[in-house]
């Protein structure tokens, strides 16, 4: 089956900085790769995604990009800011298999 | 309603007591998901439902679990005989069908002591 692996585990920034998180999957089917925000006690909640026809996808601060051929995939956060704090999840899933496999999380922190 | 919800929000019981967790999609969403997460980890894929078709169970960790979807609409999370290790979040998210996004619930807080 897929697995998703995610780094860091931790990140600091200071407000304004960059932030860029890394996952890798194994499963070269898969096909769908959202990413989302959870803060604590909340719903994870989705923030972007993006399909494997398309190389990259931007929101505002937020854009994602994909290699297939390398099978990772980035999530980079512009001009963080402190409310950008929470864990972050990457996930795929393949045409196959519905269900989506996550990455472990990322606890971004942004310091005022 | 406007998005997934949940039921109970949190529920304490007895380790070998059976428990019964409930979701709600999102109206018209045929698909629907449920997940585990444990303290600070990710999430864990139990059992997915779409329309009519048979559920795919892949995910379930143990024959105590199980999961109906009556009507297409409203699920039911079982678990039988629970362990302290069932203790988790339990996350459900339904999606317009499965090739679109999953939108999830707030999740049921289950404590097993």
């Amino acid at each position: 089956g897929e697995n998703v692996e995610q780094h860091p585990s931790t990140l600091s920034v200071q407000e304004g900085d960059s932030a860029v998180i890394k996952c890798t999957y194994s499963d070269s089917a898969s096909n769908y790769f959202p990413w989302y925000k959870q803060e604590l006690g909340k719903r994870p909640q989705l923030i972007i995604d993006i399909r494997s026809n398309v190389g990259e996808k931007k929101d505002q601060r937020i854009a994602v990009t994909l290699n297939k051929t390398a099978k990772h995939f980035s999530l980079h956060i512009t001009e963080t800011q402190p409310e950008d704090s929470a864990v972050y999840f990457c996930a795929a899933s393949s045409g196959s298999a519905r269900q989506l496999t996550f990455g472990s999380g990322t606890q971004l922190t942004v310091l005022p | 309603g406007a998005g997934v919800s949940q039921s109970p929000s949190n529920k304490v019981t007895e380790k070998g007591k059976d428990v019964e967790l409930r979701c709600d999609p999102i109206s018209g969403h045929t698909a629907l998901y449920w997940y585990r997460q444990s303290l600070g980890q990710g999430l864990e894929f139990l059992i997915y439902f779409q329309g009519n078709s048979a559920p795919d169970k892949s995910g379930l960790p143990s024959d105590r679990f199980s999961a109906e979807r009556t009507g297409g609409s409203v699920s039911t999370l079982t678990i039988q005989r629970t362990q302290q290790e069932d203790s988790a979040v339990y996350l459900c998210a339904s999606s317009g069908d499965s090739h679109q996004p999953q939108h999830f619930g707030d999740g049921t807080r289950l404590s097993i002591l």
